[in-house]
């Protein structure tokens, strides 16, 4: 099955530097790559998300880049501020069939102001 | 455009009762799926519905059913509670034919606490 990793578990940068948190999946056939900003007691929030098709996508401060070759995908956040700390989560999904979806572990981000 | 709604918020319950727990999906998504979530971890499949059955399931004990209805919305039932069941679960809806392009969306959740 499907097994996706992230990096780091934690993170920690003085508020306005980048944060960048890295994924690699396992299945060829995942084709959707959301990710998920989770903060304490809440629901994950879906923040951006990335198809199979696309290399890079941008919202913001928010980008996303993937690497289908590498299986890797990562989330870049630039210009970080104090409430962007939050747990965020990567996802791989594959969309056809029974939608199996697989999360990463998890990355606690502290921005420090 | 409401997005997914759980309820209760939040829940104390007895070891040995039995829970039951809503959630109705985004406007226009027609799967659901459940999740647990213990503190500090990653949010853990127990299963998911789609066209009111179960179509795959997660490593949950039977103790874990569901159930959806013909609107879309589904039901989280948990019999026998133990106090590890004690954790935040989450709902997730999604489109069938078109994940990638409608999303996959997460509720707020419901804090189930077992004493």
């Amino acid at each position: 099955g499907e097994n996706v990793e992230q990096h780091p578990s934690t993170l920690s940068v003085q508020e306005g530097d980048s944060a960048v948190i890295k994924c690699t999946y396992s299945d060829s056939a995942s084709n959707y790559f959301p990710w998920y900003k989770q903060e304490l007691g809440k629901g994950p929030q879906l923040i951006i998300d990335i198809r199979s098709n696309v290399g890079e996508k941008k919202d913001q401060r928010i980008a996303v880049t993937l690497n289908k070759t590498a299986k890797h995908f990562s989330l870049h956040i630039t210009e970080t501020q104090p409430e962007d700390s939050a747990v965020y989560f990567c996802a791989a999904i594959h969309s056809g069939g029974y939608q199996k979806v697989t999360f990463g572990t998890g990355t606690k981000l502290q921005v420090i102001p | 455009d409401a997005g997914v709604t759980q309820s209760p918020t939040h829940l104390i319950k007895t070891r040995g009762q039995q829970v039951t727990l809503r959630c109705s999906p985004k406007s226009g998504h027609d799967t659901v799926s459940w999740y647990q979530q213990a503190l500090g971890q990653g949010p853990q499949f127990i299963f998911q519905y789609y066209e009111e059955e179960e179509r795959q399931r997660g490593n949950f004990p039977d103790r874990f059913s569901g159930h959806q209805f013909p609107n879309y919305s589904s039901e989280l039932n948990v019999n026998a509670l133990l106090l590890g069941d004690s954790a935040l679960y989450l709902c997730a809806s999604s489109l069938a034919r078109s994940l990638a392009n409608y999303g996959y969306t997460f509720g707020s959740g419901t804090r189930l606490t077992v004493v």
